[in-house]
């Protein structure tokens, strides 16, 4: 297993910018979770796939918010028109039996 | 809507202490419970999953107990040390994998 690589690992951008995240979980490794962690909270679920389908959207995913994860392999998640409040940690985590295995984040500052 | 709630959010002991975090939500139609630490800068490593026919899990110096019908989870930390410092969070999950709520963690200081 070479882990799960997530890519930018920082990102700075301007209010109203669009940005884009991109997780590449273990090879083989058919169900992708993602998470937003603010600064002493726990991670919040996002969004859930299970190979290339999206089979669960949290609330919290407003319209801003996409992700797709093509042909079952890597993950995107799009952020349009970024606000401030969207400035967090992004969290990949691809799962092989019951275990999550968890990406190193992108940090996202929306100036 | 499910609820997850860690306490405490901080703890510091001396080295080699026994010690207890304690997990609880409100909803008890989960489907698994996981214990992950989480270290400053980087992302979350799995500790123990129990699922919901189970009552425990033990690796190594780690014990986690899960009690549904109470709607509490404890993870039990042997003979501490300070590479145990860490955050710890729980997870729960209900209906199957779809959905997963994070508590909001303890922050734990083990001092040599």
């Amino acid at each position: 297993d070479t882990g799960v690589s997530q890519n930018p690992r920082h990102k700075i951008t301007k209010r109203g910018q669009n940005v884009t995240f991109r997780c590449d979980p273990i090879s083989e490794h058919n169900r992708l979770y993602w998470y937003r962690q603010t600064l002493g909270q726990g991670p919040e679920f996002l969004t859930y796939f299970q190979n290339e389908a999206q089979l669960e959207k949290s609330r919290l995913l407003s319209d801003r918010f996409s992700a797709e994860r093509p042909k079952g392999s890597f993950s995107t998640l799009e952020i349009q028109r970024t606000e401030q409040g969207d400035s967090a940690m992004y969290l990949c985590a691809s799962v092989r039996g019951d275990t999550q295995y968890f990406g190193p984040g992108t940090r996202l500052t929306v100036l | 809507k499910q609820e997850v709630t860690q306490i405490p959010a901080a703890l510091s002991v001396p080295e080699g202490e026994n010690l207890v975090l304690n997990c609880s939500f409100t909803d008890s139609a989960i489907y698994n419970l996981q214990w992950f630490r989480q270290d400053p800068g980087k992302g979350l490593t799995s500790l123990l999953l129990i699922q919901s026919s189970q009552r425990e899990q033990t690796s190594g110096r780690l014990n986690a107990s899960l009690d549904k019908s109470s709607g509490r989870s404890t993870l039990y930390i042997a003979a501490s040390q300070p590479g145990d410092s860490a955050t710890y969070l729980c997870a729960v999950y209900s209906g199957g994998y779809q959905k997963v709520t994070f508590g909001t963690g303890t922050k734990l200081q083990v001092i040599p």
